[in-house]
């Protein structure tokens, strides 16, 4: 399989208590994108990284949250303290540049966070 | 910024009957428009794109969609749906010189057998 992968799938944590997901991009695609998406919303960006550098971040990503892509392929989005407004599906999505003016984002399965 | 408003949370029809999912945009700037479909338990899959030239867009799965600019619309719409088309829609915009992308909320399609 040579899409978007993401682990893990669920995450279950207790508040205060700290977590990292991890996104496995498609094979040489440079961009990769993080976004939330909380029940009965579409996804919002976070983060976006062309290669290993942080190019722009929303302002929902406070300074609980982290983001890396330290060899330009895998990226990791760390969670220090864990809230429960935290609970959400995080998804990676990744392209490849240049290309297509536009072109697509393709999107990982998302990895569901619930904080008790 | 950009913005998207998906008019309908929720749409149910019957099998094999036509539909059309809305969705209008808000943008200072030319944009590309997108819709997306989301499985149960799965991520995004595009289903069609509007870049530039025609307004009239098909993507997968029989469906197609109206870029008017206008109306600031780009409605979603399939002459015949199956029991298979039952998932979330999301509608997407990003402004042509921009590098992240503005979600709707989304619409649940549910097709009746």
């Amino acid at each position: 399989d040579t899409g978007v992968s993401q682990n893990p799938r669920h995450k279950i944590t207790k508040r205060g208590q700290n977590v990292t997901f991890r996104c496995d991009p498609i094979s040489e695609h440079n961009r990769l994108y993080w976004y939330r998406q909380t029940l009965g919303q579409g996804p919002e960006f976070l983060t976006y990284f062309q290669n290993e550098a942080q190019l722009e971040k929303s302002r929902l990503l406070s300074d609980r949250f982290s983001a890396e892509r330290p060899k330009g392929s895998f990226s990791t989005l760390e969670i220090q303290r864990t809230e429960q407004g935290d609970s959400a599906m995080y998804l990676c999505a990744s392209r490849i540049l240049p290309g297509l003016a536009g072109g697509e984002q393709f999107f990982g399965p998302g990895t569901r966070l619930t904080v008790l | 910024a950009q913005s998207v408003t998906q008019l309908d949370s929720q749409v149910p029809v019957f099998e094999e009957a036509p539909v059309e999912l809305r969705c209008n945009y808000s943008s200072s700037v030319s944009v590309y428009l997108f819709w997306y479909v989301q499985y149960p338990n799965q991520g995004l899959q595009l289903l069609l794109k509007y870049l530039s030239g025609s307004t009239l867009v098909k993507g997968i799965n029989g469906f197609e969609a109206e870029f008017n600019k206008s109306q600031t619309s780009f409605h979603l719409r399939k002459p015949s749906v199956h029991i298979s088309d039952t998932a979330e829609y999301f509608c997407a915009v990003t402004g042509t010189g921009a590098n992240n992308l503005f979600f709707g909320t989304g619409t649940r399609l549910t097709v009746i057998p």
